[in-house]
């Protein structure tokens, strides 16, 4: 157990729906990482939060936006969903160390 | 060509056996990122870092940083390293980004 919770675990909606995938890092990490992996592309980095604010962007799209609230944890927002958003989501967090924990994912369907 | 290239994609090994799993990158990197991916899809980080040699267990990490290559040894491996092997790295350009490779698919036979 990384210390990482995600929820939901699973998530089935349709196409053109908004969903919220949510994260709390492990106790002390302020910085939260939101990676997407889906079958044809792989692991891909979505974006990094810090202490509430956006520390890095990777190749997120304008309809999925991030935050992360005082009390650190993180919500990744999907929304106008496409049948190519269906993938994991995982979400990490790290400390001054740097090295990442990972949740478990959110699997996300999109039908 | 990826940034990030990883070899071989596919491994079969007897259990006992030394294992390399070799990541090439072409860009300058602050840190490279070893992590194993079990088939129930959970991901686990089995090392950061930007020189040298780093040992946890039956598990090796290097990098040459002149020459954009680490690698991953398993010694004396065993059915439940069975699992998948990413390398990534981190750099700064404008903002941090982080590029994954596409991942060695290793199996362990007993």
């Amino acid at each position: 157990d990384s210390g990482v919770t995600q929820t939901p675990k699973h998530l089935i909606t349709a196409t053109g729906q908004r969903v919220t995938l949510r994260c709390s890092p492990r106790s002390g990490d302020l910085s939260v990482y939101w990676y997407q992996q889906s079958l044809d592309q792989g692991l891909q980095f979505l974006i990094q939060y810090y202490n509430g604010e956006e520390r890095a962007k990777g190749n997120i799209l304008e309809r999925f936006s991030a935050q992360q609230f005082p009390d650190l944890h993180s919500e990744l927002n999907l929304s106008s969903l496409e049948l190519g958003d269906s993938a994991l989501y995982f979400c990490a967090s790290s400390g001054q160390g740097y090295e990442q924990f990972f949740g478990p994912g959110t699997r996300l369907t999109v039908l | 060509k990826n940034e990030v290239e990883q070899s071989p994609q596919n491994l079969t090994a007897q259990e006992g056996e030394f294992i390399t799993i070799n990541c090439s990158y072409s860009v300058g990197i602050s840190a490279l990122h070893w992590l194993q991916q079990h088939p129930g899809g959970g991901i686990v980080s089995l090392f950061m870092l930007s020189s040298g040699k780093k040992k946890h267990g039956r598990l090796i990490a290097t990098i040459n940083i002149q020459e954009k290559h680490s690698s991953l040894h398993i010694t004396a491996s065993h059915p439940r390293d069975s699992a998948v092997y990413i390398c990534a790295v981190s750099f700064y350009s404008g903002t941090y980004k982080y590029i994954f490779g596409t991942g060695t698919r290793l199996k362990v036979l007993a």
